[in-house]
């Protein structure tokens, strides 16, 4: 079973910068795991913020930029803003037999 | 504007079955592969199942398979799932989302499943 990791809590200051990690369990993630990344804040659906490692959507602030970093998809928060407290989801492709796992998610605090 | 509107949420004795619904309008639907996504209380986002956009294809996590099935009616824009012989540990928030290439780009707001006596 695949499992996909990610730091379980982080914290950063008004202003700063925090890099989020994902790593898959089968190795290094690469860009054919299409890494898409997720914000969540309490009682909201997930909001898509990076696909396919480092394109944004139209909405997505410029301060969030996804790369590959070491092996690992990598979510970076940069001029980080109170509003930018939640929860962060990575979300990796394998194909078969089960074509995309989650991360297990980091809480960030804006402190 | 793209939307995507679930419902059939419910409370449901274990061994019970409910059908989930997810209305979608504001792009062609019949172009796009669908995902169903779940969330326990206060746990982390689970990829449940994935159905191709003609219907003919279909993915599941382990842990559904034989008790859950994806569908879709494109005539309808509407996709299902159909839960059956349901658990405690099915207990969820049941997101749909939308996959172009890759991309899960826009959820709907979900519709709560509790297992439960």
């Amino acid at each position: 079973q695949t499992v996909v990791t990610q730091e379980p809590s982080l914290t950063v200051s008004p202003g700063g910068t925090v890099t989020l990690t994902c790593a898959s369990s089968t190795g290094a993630v690469t860009s054919g795991h299409y890494p898409n990344w997720f914000q969540q804040k309490p009682g909201q659906a997930p909001k898509a913020l990076i696909y396919s490692t480092s394109n944004k959507h139209s909405w997505t602030p410029a301060r969030f930029s996804g790369s590959l970093l070491g092996g690992k998809a990598a979510l970076t928060l940069s001029g980080v803003q109170p509003e930018d407290e939640a929860e962060y989801y990575c979300l990796l492709y394998y194909d078969v037999p089960q074509p995309w796992v989650f991360g297990t998610g980091t809480k960030v605090t804006v402190l | 504007e793209m939307q995507l509107v679930e419902s059939g949420g419910g409370l449901v004795q274990p061994g019970g079955s409910l059908r989930l619904s997810c209305a979608v309008s504001g792009f062609t639907f019949s172009d796009y592969y669908m995902t169903w996504v779940r969330q326990a209380p206060g746990k982390g986002l689970e990829w449940v199942a994935n159905i191709s956009p003609d219907g003919s294809a279909q993915s599941y996590v382990d842990s559904v398979k034989g008790r859950f099935t994806i569908f879709r009616d494109n005539a309808k824009n509407t996709l299902y799932m159909q839960m059956n012989s349901l658990r405690a540990e099915d207990t969820a928030m049941y997101y749909c989302a939308r996959d172009r290439d890759w991309n899960y780009d826009y959820w709907g707001q979900g519709t709560l499943v509790t297992v439960s006596t």
